[in-house]
């Protein structure tokens, strides 16, 4: 079974640029998520999607970043303009159950940023 | 709101011996889910382990098991018989129960396990 891809794996832009990230979940897994981990820290979930429609994104700092998954399948992320603060690494993850016992979220590598 | 709590500083094992990584939490939610993720050095958060509040038993996975004290809001996991692969970053993370509900991850605790 091919696990959740991302792409790119790193990228490095000046403040105010745009970036764009891209996500494909696990094959069948109805629920995606987009994590933003700063160095030292846990993953924070920025926004979460059932299918093609987002159930949660009370986190993502909507002036900047938008999110969208089209067809119910893979996902982009954008930052438009990036900010220094927003140095970090993205991770995408997928799960076939969005419930608590059933929930077992499968991660990609994630793309590390870097905003110069 | 919840909250998860890792304070160890990075901890070392010898390879072959048990280690014990703690885990702390608070939630409001009588229900709720906890959980442990490894993330190695390539940056992929891997799952470990899941407890559920009202599980009667801890959870066992293969060399993995949680230490689970509802009363103290403690689910510590228990790595047996180290091995070289297991040196990473591990996070405790916890959920309300419910459909559509966030993992709420700790800030992490590096595991060395020496040779």
């Amino acid at each position: 079974e091919a696990g959740v891809a991302q792409s790119p794996r790193y990228k490095i832009i000046e403040k105010r640029q745009s970036v764009a990230f891209w996500c494909n979940p696990i094959s069948g897994h109805a629920t995606l998520y987009w994590y933003q981990q700063i160095l030292g820290q846990g993953p924070k979930l920025l926004i979460q999607f059932q299918n093609n429609g987002v159930v949660d994104d009370s986190q993502l700092p909507k002036d900047r970043f938008s999110a969208e998954r089209l067809k119910g399948v893979d996902s982009t992320l954008k930052i438009q303009p990036a900010k220094l603060e927003d140095s970090a690494v993205y991770l995408c993850a997928s799960s076939s159950s969005s419930g608590t016992s059933g929930r077992r979220e499968f991660f990609g590598p994630g793309t590390r940023l870097t905003v110069l | 709101a919840q909250k998860i709590t890792q304070t160890q500083p990075g901890m070392f094992v010898q390879e072959k011996e048990a280690v014990t990584l703690d885990c702390t939490y608070d939630t409001s939610d009588p229900s709720y889910g906890l959980f442990w993720y490894k993330q190695p050095s390539s940056g992929e958060m891997i799952f470990l382990i899941y407890q559920g509040s009202y599980d009667q038993q801890n959870a066992t996975e293969g060399r993995y098991s949680l230490n689970f004290q509802k009363a103290r809001k403690s689910a510590n996991l228990v790595i047996s018989a180290s091995q070289l692969g297991d040196s990473a970053m591990y996070f405790c993370a916890v959920i309300q129960t419910g459909a559509n509900s966030k993992l709420t991850f700790g800030k992490g605790i590096t595991l060395s396990v020496r040779p």
